[in-house]
């Protein structure tokens, strides 16, 4: 099947306005990463489901930052209150299982204004 | 933690010579190694891992890389570039510990293959 989707894959937001961006994992991956990719840098890690249960989330810059994955297959990255400094492409990965291959999707590209 | 440095932001090199793209890491527990390449406005996709086993690991497009854990480097090598592989190159590691394990990420190595 298909490999991971994300969508929007471009947003546009005014600073202080929510924000949700949409993974969906290649269908049966156990595990679910999401990562943030500013200008110019490597993707650094937020945070990691396994399932539905979010095991990782150390890599989250700040409480405005919240992710879930409610089923254990779609999962929402949602920015409340954005700031310019949000701005970066936000990438998901989907794997089999835990330290098996990460599948990269395309990315999400935000442009907080 | 682990850490990785790519040691080059950018390499230009000719059309069908070879070329080494650099990378180092730090870990305090053994790790997995990979390399990605990103072409413009596209995800990451895979080159090749190492997990265990050979040092010397071959992976798509003609590219290969050697572990070397005495000096902590996973350097990538093609021995004849193409136009095409002109693209972002990221070097990652991720513990072997077992837990979460993101990837953690080099800065990357801007590849300009020049005609």
């Amino acid at each position: 099947g298909a490999g991971v989707s994300q969508s929007p894959r471009y947003k546009v937001a005014k600073r202080g306005q929510d924000v949700a961006l949409r993974c969906d994992p290649i269908s049966g991956h156990v595990s679910l990463f999401w990562y943030q990719q500013a200008l110019g840098q490597g993707p650094e890690f937020l945070t990691y489901f396994q399932n539905e249960a979010q095991l990782d989330k150390s890599g989250l810059p700040s409480d405005r930052f919240f992710a879930e994955r409610p089923e254990g297959s779609v999962s929402t990255l949602k920015i409340q209150r954005t700031q310019q400094e949000d701005s970066a492409v936000y990438l998901c990965a989907s794997s089999l299982v835990l330290q098996e291959t990460q599948y990269f999707g395309p990315g999400t590209r935000l442009l907080v204004l | 933690a682990q850490s990785v440095t790519q040691l080059d932001s950018q390499v230009p090199v000719f059309e069908e010579a070879p070329v080494e793209l650099r990378c180092n890491y730090s870990s305090s527990v053994s790790v997995y190694l990979f390399w990605y390449v990103q072409y413009p406005n596209q995800g990451l996709q895979l080159l090749l891992k190492y997990l265990s086993g050979s040092t010397l690991v071959k992976g798509i497009n003609g590219f290969e890389a050697e572990f070397n854990k005495s000096q902590t480097s996973f350097h990538l090598r093609k021995p004849s570039v193409h136009i095409s592989d002109t693209a972002e190159y990221f070097c990652a590691v991720s513990g072997r510990g077992g837990g979460a394990d993101g990837l953690t990420f080099g800065k990357g190595t801007h590849l300009i293959i020049q005609p």
